[in-house]
């Protein structure tokens, strides 16, 4: 089981906004980060320490938290964003990285 | 940019270790704030931190699978190995090596491609 719950599925009209979360109680000391999987590749990092982007990634995804939840959210969804989309931090000890289970956001 | 390539067998007997091998190239592993770890992904599943090692040869893994996990690191070769003991079918899955940057804040900045093994006799 993950100490990081994220809903297992999510869909987004072509355009629209769509925010996938991300709960944990790590989360109140931990930042969390987001990753995109698209079918047969590795995970990419689209959101650092909680709201930050890297180089490259588009400013329609932005992140963002409070408490216990983390947010990644999609501005104006485009067909390329349907993917798997997880988030990761630290578990509640601090020393082991924890994965969230994972949603899969479907543009429509 | 580094680039990270994950190598072994992609087919491993039950009750056998799974070795696998990450080659790190485009940089040296001892510049900068770096973990050097393992993940892992069954297929149609979530990702599975298996655990990580810095360049001073320092290991954690993960709990649930600590007791079976060895994580070795050579900095002279840049590459890096995980060692799974006692595999059974439900440690079929893709593999990762991963670059964790630890600046500051800590996430995956790197990813290898990734590689399958199925455990089956």
């Amino acid at each position: 089981s993950s100490e990081l719950t994220q809903d297992p599925a999510v869909s987004v009209a072509l355009g629209q906004t769509v925010r996938i979360t991300c709960q944990g109680d790590s989360l109140r000391a931990f930042s969390a980060n987001w990753y995109q999987q698209k079918p047969g590749q590795a995970p990419l990092l689209v959101i650092y320490d909680k709201k930050h982007r890297p180089s490259g990634i588009p400013a329609r995804f932005s992140g963002s938290g409070s408490g216990t939840t983390a947010s990644l959210t999609i501005t104006g969804a485009q067909a390329e964003d349907e993917a798997d989309y997880y988030c990761d931090s630290r578990d509640s000890s601090g020393y082991h990285v924890v994965f969230g289970g994972g949603t899969k956001v479907t543009v429509l | 940019q580094v680039q990270l390539q994950e190598s072994g067998p992609g087919l491993v007997k039950p009750s056998q270790t799974l070795s696998l091998t990450c080659s790190v190239s485009g940089g040296s592993m001892n510049s900068g704030y770096h973990y050097w770890s393992w993940i892992r992904q069954p297929a149609g599943k979530g990702l599975e931190w298996i655990g990580r090692i810095s360049t001073s040869g320092s290991a954690t893994s993960n709990p649930s699978l600590e007791s079976r996990v060895t994580i070795s690191i050579d900095t002279s070769q840049d590459l890096f190995s995980l060692k799974l003991t006692s595999v059974t079918a439900a440690d079929t899955a893709v593999y990762y090596c991963a670059r964790r940057a630890t600046w500051g804040p800590e996430y995956f900045d790197s990813w290898g491609q990734g590689t399958l093994v199925t455990v089956s006799s």
